[in-house]
């Protein structure tokens, strides 16, 4: 089944701890970006990879790190969370950075830092 | 800048009737796709509709359709014979050509529909 997936999907932690959320994705896009979702803020790009080796931030980097070594892998690493980084956070994919391209998003991490 | 409004923070509808959710947004670039995805209280988000700035029809899926109105840059996603699953939050998004090099998306904030029985 074509699929992207996170773990962990629920994780509770204190401010400072550093922690890392896995992403993969089974169907070979090359496109993987990272949100957050805020109520009343919608969804705000964290960081993007067109492939692998390239990664750029989004709109709401600071804070975060992520890494693209491997095509299906795209983990988001917070090195000192923070409780303003309190959120739900959804990986993404899709085939190419082309324009018709649907974007399939991963089942969410809810994230909450102590 | 690249922008999409959702002026419709919460909508209520009767269960078989239709609902329109209205999405505008703000762009300068002449190639744009726009989407609507739905988001249940389950949490995951689920992709819905899409629409090429190029398309000369409104795109249709199933009970879903896309009422684009290129002037007006309106995106407003109508969703036929509401049921009670329909109860989620919807989210209009633009994707657009970013000076990287890419395509990105940006998202509205957000309608949460809900369908009383």
């Amino acid at each position: 089944e074509a699929q992207v997936t996170q773990n962990p999907r629920y994780l509770i932690t204190v401010t400072g701890k550093k922690l890392t959320v896995t992403c993969s994705q089974n169907m070979n896009h090359e496109y993987m970006s990272w949100y957050r979702q805020d109520p009343g803020l919608g969804l705000r790009q964290i960081y993007y990879s067109m492939n692998v080796e390239v990664t750029d931030k989004g709109d709401v980097p600071e804070g975060y790190k992520v890494s693209r070594k491997e095509k299906r892998n795209f983990p988001l690493i917070l090195e000192s969370p923070s409780p303003n980084q309190t959120s739900l956070y959804f990986c993404a994919s899709r085939l190419s950075t082309s324009s018709t391209d649907t974007q399939y998003f991963g089942p969410g991490t809810r994230l909450t830092v102590l | 800048a690249q922008k999409i409004t959702q002026t419709q923070p919460g909508m209520f509808v009767q269960e078989k009737e239709a609902v329109t959710l209205d999405c505008t947004y703000d762009t300068s670039d002449p190639s744009y796709g726009l989407f609507w995805y739905k988001q249940p209280s389950s949490g995951e988000m689920i992709f819905l509709i899409y629409q090429g700035s190029y398309d000369q029809q409104n795109a249709t899926e199933g009970r879903y359709s896309l009422n684009f109105q290129k002037a007006r840059k309106s995106a407003n996603l109508v969703i036929s014979a509401s049921q009670l699953g329909d109860s989620a939050m919807y989210f209009c998004a633009m994707r657009y050509f970013s000076g990287a090099g890419s395509y990105q998306l940006t998202f509205g904030k957000g309608t949460k529909l809900s369908v009383i029985p």
